[in-house]
Order: C-alpha cells, then sequence, then structure tokens
C-alpha cells in the first residue's frame, strides 16, 4: 500500500512568495494532520480535519496560514506570503478514527526554505 | 489539559549500551500511550504503544510499559545499535480522542 505521499519534497522560495504543500492521504484513512517541526520549536500541530472537515485549526500561526482539504484523498497547505521564520519541515499524516488504535501515519515531510 | 514530558537530549551511547529514556504525562481519564521513532530524512513512524494501565508495549527490541501509579511510559532498550540513532517523541491520546499529544522529542546517537 502507498503511504501518506507529500510534494514538494524540497521547496526553497523567496520572502513574499506563496508556497503550496500538498499531501495525499492513504486511502481509507479520515482524518487528515498538518505538522511543523522546526528545531526551536519541535513538532506543533497545525491543523486536522476529520471526513474532510477542519476539527481544530487552533495551531495555524497567523492569517498568512490556510489549508484545505476538497476531498478524501487531497489536502493541501498554503503559506501567502512567506517568511523566513516559516523555514521548517512539514509533515502531513493520516489516520483511520475511530478504530481506536490512535497510530498516525507521516508522510516524509516538505522541507521549506524561505530565503 | 494534556500535556507530555521527556527527557531533554541529545543522548550520547556507546553501542551495546543500555538505552532509557523517560516520559511522563498529565492527563484526564485513562489515555493510550506511544512512543514514535524518527529516523534521519523521515517521517515520524508508530514504535510501540500501550492502551491500559500495566500493558507492556515492545517492538524491535524496544520496551516500554504503561505506569498509571506514576504516570510514566520509559522507553527502554538493552543493547542499542547504531542504526538505532534517531529522535525518539512520546505521545498521549486521550480515551476517545483523535489527536495525539506529543513530546518534544529525545535525539539519540549511538556511536560505533
Amino acid at each position: 500500500d502507498a503511504g501518506v505521499i507529500q510534494s514538494p519534497r524540497h521547496e526553497v522560495t523567496e520572502m513574499g512568495q506563496e508556497v503550496t504543500l500538498r499531501c495525499k492521504p492513504i486511502s481509507g484513512h479520515n482524518s487528515l494532520f498538518w505538522y511543523r517541526q522546526t528545531m526551536m520549536r519541535g513538532l506543533e500541530l497545525l491543523i486536522y480535519f476529520n471526513n474532510n472537515v477542519p476539527i481544530d485549526d487552533s495551531g495555524m500561526p497567523e492569517d498568512r496560514f490556510s489549508a484545505k482539504m476538497p476531498n478524501a484523498s487531497f489536502s493541501t497547505l498554503k503559506i501567502q506570503p512567506s517568511e523566513p521564520r516559516d523555514s521548517a519541515v512539514y509533515f502531513c499524516a493520516s489516520s483511520r478514527s475511530g478504530d481506536g488504535t490512535g497510530e498516525l501515519f507521516f508522510g516524509e515531510g516538505s522541507r521549506l526554505t524561505v530565503l | 489539559g494534556n500535556s507530555v514530558t521527556q527527557m531533554e537530549g541529545p543522548v550520547t551511547l556507546s553501542e551495546e549500551a543500555f538505552l532509557t529514556i523517560n516520559c511522563t504525562y498529565t492527563a484526564t481519564g485513562y489515555p493510550s500511550l506511544f512512543w514514535y521513532v524518527q529516523y534521519p530524512g523521515e517521517g515520524l513512524q508508530l514504535l510501540l504503544k500501550a492502551t491500559k494501565a500495566d500493558d507492556k508495549g515492545s517492538n524491535k527490541g524496544f520496551e516500554a510499559t504503561y505506569r498509571k501509579e506514576t504516570t510514566s511510559f520509559h522507553l527502554e532498550k538493552g543493547s542499542v545499535q547504531v542504526s538505532d540513532s534517531a529522535v525518539y517523541f512520546c505521545a498521549l491520546l486521550r480515551a476517545a480522542g483523535n489527536k495525539l499529544t506529543f513530546g518534544g522529542g529525545t535525539r539519540v546517537l549511538v556511536k560505533p
């Protein structure tokens, strides 16, 4: 089975540019999570969706960040405009909610560098 | 609210040494407890878990026991290998919840 697929794996952009990160969750999983990882702040949950509906976006840093999940097989995280402090590795993870296991399956991450 | 505290790293060990990473938690009710591992350049992956008090999770030579009386879930391995070098995250999932609460992660470096 294919795992969680993220793209791009690496992105280098200049301050002020729009960045879009993409995620394809594992088929059959109905919960999707976006995390950000930095050396300073560790692993932070940005937002999570259940059945394509945003449930908790309290971790989204500010209005420059937005996330969508138009269908069960695709989600995007957008940063507009990007700033150097947004440089981080962004992970997408999916799970099958309600199965009691609590297991998250992570993608390999998108490493973002904002110059 | 829920929280997870784990020892700060980095932890540097020689091959075949004994590894312990401490993890304590604060939660209401009876959460499930997890250890995730992140190898260099990869996402996190589940290492082991325990769903109730006194349960022992084990995988790849690692073990952790759910201790309700001390609210702890310490990770142990009797003889580490260089390939165990990674960042280890302790996490909890509250009963009927869907969102994991992660600790800050502990970087482990095993030298040959």
